[in-house]
């Protein structure tokens, strides 16, 4: 099947830096990508829907100005994280979808922020 | 408002037994319906179900749509400690100026013992 992946699975950073999580779609191209954030023992959240070529569409409650998303091309898209603080921990998971509307997710990345 | 309500939100069952998993919409413009399962890290792909009354099934797993009574169920047979994961639904439902949305359910955590 498809294959998402995501880079880096894990990263540790300090308090106010910035971090940046790709996410690329390896052997299809993905005219939307979404970002997840999964909180322990709880469900994953949408956090913002990313087409290609255009501004990201938020959810509610989600600041766009902390994460800036960046989908430049079918095959690839970024979530920075800004100034990231340590309840920005979490871990974030991508998914991209085809055309029939199938998603694959990608493996995650866990942000700690110290 | 749309929303994907899973029942129940945990279940606990022995090896063996047969579970079956709910899941009910209300939206505004459905397209599909999406089962998931969520262990460790990014949720796993199951079914995609769009038309009502034909059973998908992959091993023990299967999975049916009722576009009339708004819901759809999961089915595990002769469960296996393997099958301890959190079960998503979604409803892919695109607003009017979107061309793509998904709505979460909360999960049901399935606990499976020996």
């Amino acid at each position: 099947g498809a294959v998402v992946s995501q880079h880096p699975s894990r990263v540790i950073c300090k308090s106010g830096t910035s971090v940046k999580i790709e996410c690329r779609s390896l052997d299809f191209q993905a005219t939307t990508m979404f970002w997840y954030r999964q909180f322990p023992k709880q469900s994953l959240m949408l956090m913002a829907t990313s087409n290609e070529g255009s501004k990201a569409t938020y959810e509610q409650g989600v600041e766009k100005d902390k994460f800036l998303i960046n989908h430049a091309s079918l095959t690839l898209s970024t979530l920075t994280v800004t100034s990231a603080h340590p309840e920005d921990s979490s871990f974030y998971i991508c998914s991209a979808s085809v055309p029939a509307g199938e998603l694959f997710f990608g493996e995650g990345s866990r942000l700690t922020v110290l | 408002e749309d929303k994907v309500v899973q029942s129940p939100l945990s279940l606990v069952v022995h090896e063996g037994d047969t579970v079956t998993l709910n899941c009910s919409y209300e939206v505004t413009n459905f397209r599909s319906l999406l089962w998931y399962k969520q262990e460790k890290k990014a949720p796993t792909f199951l079914f995609m179900l769009t038309s009502s009354g034909i059973e998908k099934k992959s091993g023990r797993l299967s999975s049916i749509l009722d576009k009339k009574e708004l819901f759809s169920i999961l089915n595990i047979t002769a469960t296996q400690t393997g099958d301890s994961a959190i079960y998503l639904c979604a409803v892919e439902s695109p607003p009017l100026d979107s061309n793509y949305q998904l709505i979460w359910g909360a999960g049901t955590k399935l606990i499976i013992k020996p």
